[in-house]
């Protein structure tokens, strides 16, 4: 079956500096989500990727989704104390999400 | 609020009782999933519905689970004969789909559970 790594597992940043989860899957997917999870909630909803090649930005956050449609990244600038959590990457092939294991961010002020 | 929600949003029982958790999904959504969260761990995909019809079940979902979507609208899940292995997380989602290849899927709170 459909299979979703995501690397790092852990990511200590001092407040200030930048930070990148990478995200791959071992088939082809119809799009990509990213949630984050803060300790003690649920997912929530950050972003979909669709398209072969995507980039969307919202404010500091950087999302890329790869050619081959098979990889994404999250690329966080200038970190700062309430991006902490966990940032999960979600494959999706026509309907259920196959989730990574998720980054921990940890941000140190 | 018009998010999803679940209820129980924590449950304790012992081993062996059955144990049912609902879910409301966003009004209009079509598509309803349930998912199995365990700590340290991403979500895991248990089984979706589109309306009524349950659609696909994961090989996780053994025969002392059940779930159902009477009427299209809210859905639960049964756990039967719990057993410890079972205490996780367990969240559901909704979305809103024609069948394309976008399918975004807003969660709901979680139930957890705690099986003694």
């Amino acid at each position: 079956g459909q299979q979703v790594m995501q690397i790092p597992q852990y990511q200590h940043v001092q407040e200030g500096e930048d930070f990148t989860t990478y995200c791959n899957s071992s088939t082809t997917l119809s799009n990509i989500q990213w949630y984050k999870q803060r300790p003690g909630g649920h997912p929530v909803f950050l972003i979909q990727l669709v398209k072969s090649g995507e980039v969307k930005k919202q404010k500091r956050l950087t999302f890329q989704f790869g050619e081959a449609k098979k990889n994404s990244s999250l690329h966080i600038t200038a970190t700062q104390t309430t991006d902490v959590g966990t940032y999960f990457c979600a494959g999706s092939s026509y309907g259920k999400l196959t989730f990574g294991q998720g980054t921990i961010l940890t941000v140190h002020p | 609020d018009t998010g999803v929600s679940q209820n129980p949003r924590h449950k304790i029982t012992k081993r062996g009782q059955n144990v049912t958790f609902r879910c409301d999904p966003i009004s209009e959504h079509n598509r309803l999933y349930w998912y199995r969260q365990t700590l340290g761990q991403g979500p895991e995909f248990l089984t979706y519905f589109q309306n009524e019809a349950q659609l696909e079940k994961s090989r996780l979902l053994s025969d002392r689970f059940s779930a159902e979507r009477p009427k299209g609208s809210f859905s639960t899940l049964e756990i039967q004969r719990t057993e410890q292995g079972d205490s996780a997380m367990y969240l559901c989602a909704s979305s809103l789909t024609s069948g394309g290849p976008t399918d975004t899927q807003y969660f709901g709170p979680g139930t957890r559970l705690t099986v003694l």
